[in-house]
């Protein structure tokens, strides 16, 4: 399973749009990059998942350059309860029978008022 | 749809007493199911995963355990507890498509 990199943390203010990079240098050809928040004493909540370019839904954006060695989580205009760890991981979806999300420590994003 | 159950929530037991965590999954067969352990301010911990009914893959070695009776429950044990053992366990379960969905947890204090 490729190994993910990411800030510690970071901090924001309301309004403001959060991109919060990760890096995954050997990451597998079949492997997918998902993200995940998490809020204090809670599970993990699947935000967003991609291969390659650009995907969006209702919560976030996730950016994905040709090389796929990184990825860029973009939280557009957020709000106090944006403020939560977000997690990158990378693993092969369609391994259902093999995969385990290995997580790393995650981003912590501060967003103030 | 399906969800994922898990209880208790919270848990306070004290060092050498025995643990029993439940997890079940509804609206769904066959899952892959799995629990984690996060320690205060830390990341997630894959403890143990589980591929079907009787099937355990153990990622730590620990004074845990982990068993899977039925194909929707998935249950973590221990024998006797260690302070070591305390933090927020959780289950997490994946279906065919792509994304693992977890339970609301269980913060066990030992002490």
């Amino acid at each position: 399973l490729a190994k993910t990199t990411q800030p510690i943390s970071m901090d924001s203010y309301e309004g403001q749009e959060v991109n919060i990079t990760c890096s995954h240098n050997n990451i597998a050809t079949n492997d997918y990059i998902t993200w995940y928040q998490q809020f204090p004493s809670q599970g993990p909540r699947f935000i967003i998942q991609g291969y390659k370019t650009k995907v969006t839904n209702e919560v976030a954006s996730l950016f994905i350059p040709a090389d796929r060695k990184s990825s860029t989580l973009s939280l557009p205009r957020v709000s106090l309860s944006d403020t939560a760890v977000y997690y990158c991981l990378v693993g092969d979806s369609g391994s259902y029978n093999t995969d385990k999300l290995i997580f790393g420590t995650g981003t912590r994003l501060q967003v103030f008022p | 749809s399906q969800t994922i159950h898990q209880w208790p929530a919270t848990l306070v037991q004290p060092v050498g007493s025995p643990l029993s965590l439940e997890c079940t999954v509804e609206g769904t067969s066959n899952p892959n199911l799995y629990w984690y352990r996060q320690a205060a301010g830390r990341g997630l911990q894959l403890l143990f995963y589980s591929v079907g009914i009787g099937q355990i893959s153990s990622e730590v070695p620990q004074n845990l355990s982990a068993s899977r009776p039925q194909d929707r429950q998935f249950i973590l044990s221990s024998k006797k507890l260690l302070l070591s053992d305390s933090g927020f366990y959780l289950c997490a379960w994946r279906g065919v498509n792509y994304g693992y969905t977890f339970g609301s947890g269980t913060r066990l204090t030992v002490v």
